[in-house]
């Protein structure tokens, strides 16, 4: 099993661009959800989902977009890159309806010029 | 706001000796808690997991001790090796066994050093 698989790893961007930050995941998991991690900070729940044409948001969720048209995928949108979204971002996923750990991917690392 | 917090922000041990990362969560109806391994350029790594109907879980060179009178978590690392310098976290999930899926909240990492 590959697991949690996110693309790309390394991302620059200038202010205003827009891009999509793709996971996926082969373990069946119901739960999927993005992760912004930023020095100090710890790692902040930006938007989840508890299935296929379900997400929600998080803690942080201005300027990101998600969708979850099938149980392995859940990409992540920033519609308008700005500095402030310079950060690792981590894609996890569980299964849902119990107490599951996150099963976390590698993260991208996404710089805004 | 409720939050999870660690103690020290870095821990050196040498290595071979037993290292304690401690771990203090203010919401009371938080009962799952977690530890995660992070490594330089890779994702957090499950380690060990604890619910709150238990004091003490053990797994391979690693113990998870939960006070929950005082609100406290810590992980214990067995005989420390080189292998285990990364930083660490403790997660909690906030919403309990009704709450929805595992919207974790995070503390923000103890780097453990290991020295030769």
């Amino acid at each position: 099993n590959a697991g949690v698989t996110q693309t790309p790893k390394f991302q620059v961007l200038k202010t205003g661009q827009s891009m999509t930050l793709q996971c996926a995941q082969d373990m069946n998991h119901e739960y999927m959800s993005w992760y912004r991690q930023d020095p100090g900070m710890g790692l902040r729940l930006i938007h989840y989902s508890v299935g296929a044409g379900i997400t929600d948001q998080g803690e942080v969720p201005n300027g990101y977009n998600v969708s979850r048209s099938t149980t392995e995928d859940f990409p992540l949108r920033l519609l308008s890159a700005a500095p402030s979204q310079t950060s690792v971002y981590f894609c996890a996923s569980s299964y849902y309806g119990s107490n599951s750990p996150l099963h976390f991917g590698n993260g991208t690392r996404l710089t805004v010029t | 706001g409720e939050s999870v917090g660690l103690h020290l922000p870095t821990l050196s041990v040498q290595e071979g000796d037993n290292s304690i990362i401690n771990c203090a969560y203010s919401n009371s109806a938080s009962d799952y808690f977690i530890w995660y391994k992070q490594e330089s350029g890779k994702g957090p790594q499950f380690i060990i997991d604890i619910r709150s109907n238990m004091d003490k879980r053990q797994g391979q060179r690693v113990t998870v001790l939960l006070n929950k009178t005082v609100k406290h978590l810590s992980l214990q690392i067995a005989a420390t090796q080189p292998g285990d310098s990364a930083v660490y976290f403790c997660a909690e999930n906030p919403m309990g066994l009704t709450g929805g899926g595992n919207k974790l909240t995070f503390g923000t990492g103890t780097q453990l050093k290991v020295e030769l």
